[in-house]
């Protein structure tokens, strides 16, 4: 099925440094998702982009909606431990009850104290 | 505020067993119900969605099955188990006027 790219795949830190992660696709979206899933447990939602080039932040995230639709990336500064876990990007493509959401397969984020 | 809640939360099962797993909203009417399985803690990946009561879409073939009896139950199930089937199922909603999908907590199920 269809999927985003999402880079990197995983990432290793030490804490108090920043990371940025990306998702792109060959799609228009006209909505970008991000989410964090802690091990054992479903994924939360961080921050939610409606409009191109919408810059959110969320505490120490943030997050934008790429100019052309086809892209959006989080930052997160000053990583602490508690930021371990699986990102996920998501976009939404369609409309109404025909809306759905097409996943970036995770980054996969360490954070060394 | 609504909740959404998946039983069990874990599950060993045999191959070749029958499947249940279930999912509740609560809190909210009519919303759009999805199943996802996760393999390995890594991609999710859309098994079935649900946009009201008998109203089942499949997205990917196989031998799982998805039914919807009540408003804000979402049933997923199998009359045999393959060791393929082991994984993180994840249960869903949305508001149909909403953009985001609230996750449940998750059911992780062994194929032995």
């Amino acid at each position: 099925g269809q999927q985003l790219n999402q880079s990197p795949q995983s990432m290793f830190i030490q804490e108090g440094e920043d990371v940025s992660m990306n998702c792109t696709s060959s799609s228009i979206f006209n909505t970008w998702l991000w989410y964090k899933q802690d091990p054992g447990e479903g994924p939360v939602l961080l921050i939610a982009l409606y409009k191109a080039g919408e810059l959110t932040s969320n505490g120490r995230l943030t997050a934008q909606f790429g100019i052309t639709r086809k892209d959006s990336f989080l930052n997160i500064s000053a990583s602490i431990p508690s930021d371990v876990g699986i990102y996920f990007c998501a976009g939404q493509l369609g409309a109404g009850n025909n809306r759905k959401l097409i996943w970036g397969l995770g980054t996969s984020l360490a954070v060394n104290p | 505020s609504q909740t959404i809640h998946q039983w069990p939360a874990t599950l060993v099962q045999p191959v070749g067993s029958p499947l249940s797993l279930e999912c509740t909203v609560e809190g909210t009417s009519n919303p759009n119900l999805y199943w996802y399985r996760q393999a390995a803690g890594r991609g999710l990946q859309l098994l079935f969605y649900s946009v009201g009561i008998g109203q089942i879409s499949s997205e990917v073939p196989q031998n799982l099955s998805a039914s919807r009896p009540q408003d804000r139950q979402f049933i997923l199930s199998s009359k045999k188990l393959l060791l393929s089937d082991s994984g993180f199922y994840l249960c869903a909603w949305r508001q149909w006027s909403w953009e985001t999908q609230y996750f449940g907590p998750g059911t992780r199920l062994l194929v032995l």
